[in-house]
């Protein structure tokens, strides 16, 4: 079955440096591959989507790339803040319909 | 844009009684609704997906007498726990695709926190 695997650890970054969180899956590559953003105690917020076809997508201070020679998917927020702090998930595109099989999610801490 | 809405936020409820979470897309049709579990410092577990006017899919090992899901209009959808014990506290997130015609993107509730004694 597919394995979707984050940076168990939580990761601390100091202020304005780049934040990278990885993301490795294993198997078969999904059609797309998606991160989201999520506060505790609230639901997962979208932040991007990169299909198979692409190597890259950017969104003001967000960088996402896919690798599906390695099966990989690297996450980069440039000029980090402290308000960057939260646990950030990626997903998967599985078996079709749209579903999503979400990684365990690794939390950052952007510290002052 | 693309704005769910679950309801209520939080419920505390007596074991053997059912509870019925309610999730809305608020501006636009949802085409595809879906469950998702998450257990404390676990990720999401989909549940079942819905789709309006049919049967829910669920996933494997879900219960679907035991999670009840109706999916009555392009807006609505409802997940209910019946005869809930304590096993099934957990924090209950529904999705929604279709915003502007994207079926491959999900905008996720707030989250419902189910707390059974």
């Amino acid at each position: 079955s597919q394995k979707i695997e984050q940076n168990s650890e939580a990761l601390n970054i100091q202020e304005g440096k780049t934040a990278t969180l990885t993301c490795n899956y294993t198997n078969y590559s999904p059609a797309y591959l998606q991160w989201y953003r999520q506060d505790p105690g609230r639901g997962p917020v979208f932040l991007l989507l990169i299909r198979e076809n692409e190597k890259e997508k950017r969104k003001e201070r967000l960088k996402v790339t896919f690798d599906t020679t390695l099966k990989q998917s690297l996450f980069h927020i440039t000029a980090s803040q402290p308000a960057d702090s939260a646990t950030y998930l990626c997903a998967l595109e599985l078996g079709g319909g749209n579903k999503l099989t979400f990684g365990t999610g690794t939390q950052l801490k952007v510290e002052l | 844009g693309a704005v769910v809405s679950q309801h209520p936020s939080w419920v505390i409820c007596k074991s053997g009684t059912s509870v019925k979470i309610e999730c809305r897309s608020l501006d636009f049709q949802a085409t595809t609704m879906f469950w998702y579990r998450q257990f404390p410092k676990q990720s999401l577990m989909l549940m079942a997906t819905s789709n309006e006017g049919s049967k829910a899919t669920y996933e494997q090992g879900v219960e679907k007498d035991k999670f009840l899901i109706n999916h009555a209009s392009l807006t609505l959808s409802t997940l209910t726990v019946t005869s809930a014990h304590p096993e099934d506290s957990s924090f209950y997130i529904c999705s929604a695709g279709g915003a502007s015609g994207a079926t491959d993107t999900q905008y996720f509730g707030p989250g419902t926190r189910l707390t059974v004694l």
